[in-house]
This record gives C-alpha cells, structure tokens and sequence, in this order.
C-alpha cells in the first residue's frame, strides 16, 4: 500500500527528443506527487509537483501528467537536454504526514 | 545559510570506528530528515525530528545508529562500531511543516551528503 513503482531504471534519449518517466502508486490517499532531480555528488532537488486536483502541471520543459485512476503520474522532459542528464525521483504522500514515499529513481542518459 | 549544509563531505574510517554525521537545516525550518542511499540506489529512510523532537525512529537500521537535534537547528547522526555495509551517502534534509495546518507544509530541500566509506 505504501509503494510506489518507477520505471523506467534507465533511459536514454537523444537530444531534443521527448524523456518520459513513469511511476504507480497504490494509496489512493496520497496528495502530493513530487519530482525529484539529481546530479551526481549531489543531493535530490525539487524539480516540479502535483497534488490530484489537476491532471497537467508544466513548468518550462517539465510536465506532470496525473491520472488519479489510473494511480499513476509521469514525467516528460521536452527538447530533452544533454544537462538534463541526471537521476529523476517520483515520491508520494499524505500532506499531512511527514514522509515521502520513494519510487527506485530513474538514470536519464541524453546524448548529444 | 541559503541551503542545507553536511559536514564532512567525506569521511573514511576503519570498520569498528564510530562516525558523526552533521547537519545544519535552513533556517527557520522545523522539520529535519536523514535518508541513507546506497550506490545507485533510492533514498532509504532513517529518521525524522519534528522541532528536537524525533516521532519517528522506525528507519534507523540498528541500535548502532542515533540522532539528536538540539535548538531545533543542528542535527547529528551517529553510527557506532561501524560496519562495511554502511558504507553509503547520508543525505539530510529539511523542510517547514505547520504544526497544525498541512497546508503551510513546504518541501524537502537536501543537502549534498556525507559519503561515509568503511574500509
């Protein structure tokens, strides 16, 4: 109930092409569907987030997609970046609970 | 500081040592977070402080593990007697949570980690 399920482990994707990155949940309860980025030696950063009263959120290149339904959400990179390149985290929680919960993270490879 | 700071960036120490771990929240954040991440691998969670308090200790691996915030500012996380399968990065992180209304909870921001080497 407390999992949440990215995929895929790795990618790669030509420039200025489209990445897309996939994560399932299963507590319908969850309200908050963040994205994490991060580059080697660093910590996580947030890049965009969610909460289910909307199906698309975009900011610049990235977009959230969300299908309550379905439980699932997505990210897309647009005109995807060789500085894209970096590990992407889905994570999920109750607003009003303290933790998130982690998807496996996803490599992003973007060739030039 | 403008970010969450770790301290040290680094540190290698024999099996059976012990090692401190510290870090320094942005200011004014109430809620402080450590996760571990294995090479290449997700965040595992270790234990959450709300203020200096820690309602949540259910992550830490073994009694071999502590952490204690005090001024609702710094916090350390000590391994004791150190073993080779500690060896990870020790992310910490911080946020501002409301303490009544969810709706004024911010996100997590992290700093860059220790990464502890046990030889």
């Amino acid at each position: 109930q407390q999992q949440v399920k990215q995929s895929p482990q790795s990618l790669i994707v030509q420039k200025g092409g489209i990445s897309i990155i996939n994560c399932a949940y299963e507590n319908t309860a969850f309200d908050y569907f963040p994205w994490y980025q991060q580059f080697p030696g660093k910590g996580p950063a947030l890049l965009i987030a969610i909460r289910p009263d909307v199906s698309e959120k975009k900011e610049g290149r990235f977009t959230i997609s969300f299908n309550k339904s379905a439980k699932q959400f997505s990210l897309h990179i647009m005109d995807s970046q060789p500085g894209d390149s970096a590990t992407y985290f889905c994570a999920a929680s109750l607003d009003s609970n303290y933790q998130l919960i982690w998807g496996a993270g996803t490599k992003l490879i973007i060739k030039p | 500081g403008a970010g969450v700071s770790q301290s040290p960036s680094n540190k290698v120490t024999e099996k059976g040592k012990d090692v401190e771990l510290r870090c320094d929240p942005i200011s004014g954040h109430t809620a402080l977070y450590w996760y571990r991440q294995s090479l290449g691998q997700g965040l595992e969670f270790l234990i959450y402080f709300q203020g200096n308090s820690a309602p949540d200790k259910s992550g830490l691996p073994s009694d071999r593990f502590s952490a204690e915030r005090t001024g609702g500012s710094v916090s350390t996380l000590t391994i004791q007697r150190t073993q080779q399968e500690d060896s990870a990065v020790y992310l910490c992180a911080s946020s501002f949570r409301g303490p009544i209304d969810p709706a004024f909870n911010q996100p997590q921001h992290f700093g860059d980690g220790t990464r502890l080497s046990i030889l």
